[in-house]
């Protein structure tokens, strides 16, 4: 049984550039969260979709920063213009459980130039 | 607004001990509490979920203790095993929003 999948795994870009990642959650699973990690700032929940509608995107630091989720099974953060402080571990998790547990995905390392 | 502390930030510990982390949530208004591990470059991986109606989880060596009323977590590992150092991360559900705390690195020597 496949857990929530991420691509890419690693990505290096240089700033100003567009960068978008990809996120497969686990399937049956109708929340889907987008979080960042970093030193300064620890885990940080950016957007919150809910049978695929966005729910609460507060956490998402600038317009500079989008989410979409087209259907069930995929969802893409993408960062227009990127800036090295956007660098950081970006995951995605899923929870389909009445209990509200969340399982994680491996992330994506973002290194902006 | 919420906040999660986890005490200590890091922990050093022999193989074979048991050993106590600490978590404590300022509002305990919250929907279940759910520990974590993570692995250097990995990702997050869920150990327990406690609900907000329950006292205590365990899997394995692993068992979870919440006090809502007074806003406190425990996880305690027995035997430690030098498998099991990594970075321990509690996290309450708080509305739609998991809060997480800023982790205890654990190191079990052998």
């Amino acid at each position: 049984d496949a857990g929530v999948i991420q691509s890419p795994r690693h990505e290096v870009t240089e700033m100003g550039q567009e960068v978008t990642l990809r996120c497969k959650p686990i399937s049956g699973h109708n929340s889907l969260f987008w979080y960042r990690q970093t030193m300064m700032r620890g885990l940080e929940l950016l957007i919150y979709f809910n049978n695929n509608v966005p729910i609460d995107d507060s956490g998402m630091p600038e317009d500079r920063f989008s989410a979409k989720m087209p259907n069930a099974s995929f969802s893409t953060l993408k960062i227009q213009p990127s800036e090295p402080r956007d660098s950081a571990v970006y995951f995605c998790a899923s929870s389909g459980t009445q209990q509200g547990e969340q399982f994680f995905g491996p992330g994506t390392r973002l290194t902006v130039l | 607004k919420q906040e999660v502390t986890q005490i200590p930030a890091a922990l050093s510990v022999p193989e074979g001990e048991n050993l106590v982390l600490n978590c404590s949530f300022t509002d305990s208004a919250i929907y279940n509490l759910q520990w974590f591990r993570q692995d250097p470059g990995k990702g997050l991986t869920s150990l327990l979920l406690i609900q907000s109606s329950q006292r205590e989880q365990t899997s394995g060596r692993l068992n979870a203790s919440l006090d809502k009323s007074s806003g406190r977590s425990t996880l305690y590992i027995a035997a430690s095993q030098p498998g099991d150092s990594a970075t321990y991360l509690c996290a309450v559900l708080d509305g739609n929003k998991l809060v997480f705390g800023a982790g205890t690195i654990l190191r079990v020597k052998s």
